[in-house]
């Protein structure tokens, strides 16, 4: 069983819909992040949660609200997707120390703005 | 500004060469992490490291804390090493959050 899975793998949506893409990890990891990338940027963060009901914004928030209420998922909503919004969206989890201490990455999912 | 520097951006090398890769920051880190990334593919952790050197296999990443710099280097490079190779620093002053290099694009031609 894969330790984060990401939902969906891909996804086309039209401009003005709501999206909300899915992190579910059983590593039991206390922090988890959703990032984008896009082409000549670095992975750039959007939000990120440090436990269960306890997140905060990343350097790309704006457009995007996420939640957390088990440990195991973090939930990445785009209010009303726009086309800025295409990109691939990964999400990752840290634990708090030793071997855990760096990030586990999910598969990412890409996504479509039309 | 971005605090995470690499280079080069891209790299092209024939099979077999030794390659260095070479990551730089502005302030000082708690910890420094070396992820790859294959076309298309998912990101995947090569090294996280505070000091010293750490070699896995072809692998050998080091720091150099004084200089704010740290390197990956490839021994024997083959072609399934091409990929994007991706530095990511925790600062110091910045708690949970790691940021990123734009990362490097290696091919290794066979």
């Amino acid at each position: 069983d894969a330790g984060i899975t990401q939902s969906p793998r891909h996804k086309v949506t039209e401009t003005g819909t709501p999206v909300t893409l899915r992190c579910h990890q059983t590593e039991n990891h206390r922090y988890m992040y959703w990032y984008r990338q896009d082409p000549g940027h670095g992975l750039r963060l959007i939000h990120y949660s440090y436990g269960v009901k306890d997140t905060d914004k990343g350097e790309v928030s704006d457009g995007y609200s996420v939640s957390r209420s088990k440990t195991e998922d973090f939930l990445l909503t785009l209010e009303s997707a726009t086309s800025s919004q295409t990109s691939v969206y990964f999400c990752a989890t840290r634990g708090t120390g030793g071997m855990s201490y760096g990030y586990t990455f999910g598969s990412g999912t890409r996504l479509t703005v039309v | 500004k971005n605090e995470v520097e690499q280079s080069p951006q891209n790299l092209t090398a024939q099979e077999g060469e030794f390659i260095t890769i070479n990551c730089s920051y502005s302030v000082g880190i708690s910890a420094l992490h070396w992820l790859q990334q294959h076309p298309g593919g998912g990101i995947v952790s090569l090294f996280m490291l505070s000091s010293g050197k750490k070699k896995h296999g072809r692998l050998i990443a080091t720091i150099n804390i004084q200089e704010k710099h740290s390197s990956l280097h490839i021994t024997a490079s083959h072609p399934r090493d091409s990929a994007v190779y991706i530095c990511a620093a925790l600062l110091s002053n910045t708690g949970n959050q790691f940021y990123f290099g734009t990362g490097t694009s290696l091919t290794v031609i066979p």
